[in-house]
């Protein structure tokens, strides 16, 4: 059975102090890894697809690295605006996205 | 462009109510996804559609829920009768195709008392 597992579950941040969220998943032959941003009272909003081991995307503060067996979200000095929880999800071909129930991230001015 | 439309945003009813939650998905998209969102299970699916066509329901937790998808821009879910363990907040989400990535809706907070 797919899995997808986010660490850690809180993490709360002082502005300007980077960190990384990680995501750890068993999927047998991924073929996406997407992380999202969900803010309180909306829906998951969409920040990045990586689809193989390597690869990299990054986005104002946010950068997004894939292994084989997990994916990390990088945070470069957060600001307030950056709180929100962070979701990942996976797609092996055979069953829509399996999410993580994500990290929600507070970052203290 | 319009994003994924749910309605209504909040819904508070009595158990053994009917309860339907209805989504206008993106146009041009192909693939519809129904959610259901707690703190204990996070973001679980509960059915999604490929070309309107029901594909895997297997998330769906009962009976009591059904799901329908008409046409091409618009579903529902259904909960009958409802209970106060449906309580929870539903999302809908769209993508032009199984696997790339998907558009949300800002969702349905339902509370059954």
């Amino acid at each position: 059975e797919d899995q997808v597992t986010q660490s850690p579950e809180a993490l709360r941040l002082q502005e300007g102090e980077s960190s990384s969220l990680n995501c750890s998943y068993t999927v047998s032959g991924l073929r996406g890894l997407f992380w999202y941003r969900q803010d309180p009272g909306k829906g998951p909003e969409f920040l990045f697809t990586l689809y193989s081991a390597g690869e990299e995307k990054e986005k104002e503060r946010l950068k997004a690295t894939l292994t084989k067996k997990e994916s990390f979200l990088h945070i470069t000095a957060p600001k307030p605006e950056d709180s929100a929880t962070y979701l990942c999800a996976a797609y092996s071909g055979n069953t829509p996205l399996v999410f993580g129930k994500g990290t929600r991230l507070s970052v203290i001015a | 462009d319009a994003g994924v439309i749910q309605s209504p945003r909040h819904e508070v009813t009595e158990m053994g109510q009917e309860v339907t939650l209805r989504c206008k998905p993106i146009s041009g998209h192909n693939s519809l996804f129904w959610y259901r969102q707690t703190m204990m299970r996070g973001l679980e699916l509960l059915i999604y559609f490929n070309n309107n066509v029901p594909i895997d329901d297997s998330g769906m937790p009962e009976d009591r829920f059904s799901a329908k998808m008409p046409n091409a821009s618009f579903s529902t879910l259904k909960i009958q009768p409802s209970e106060p363990r449906d309580s929870a907040v539903y999302f809908c989400a769209s993508s032009p195709q199984a696997g790339q990535p998907q558009h949300f809706g800002d969702g349905t907070r339902l509370s059954i008392l």
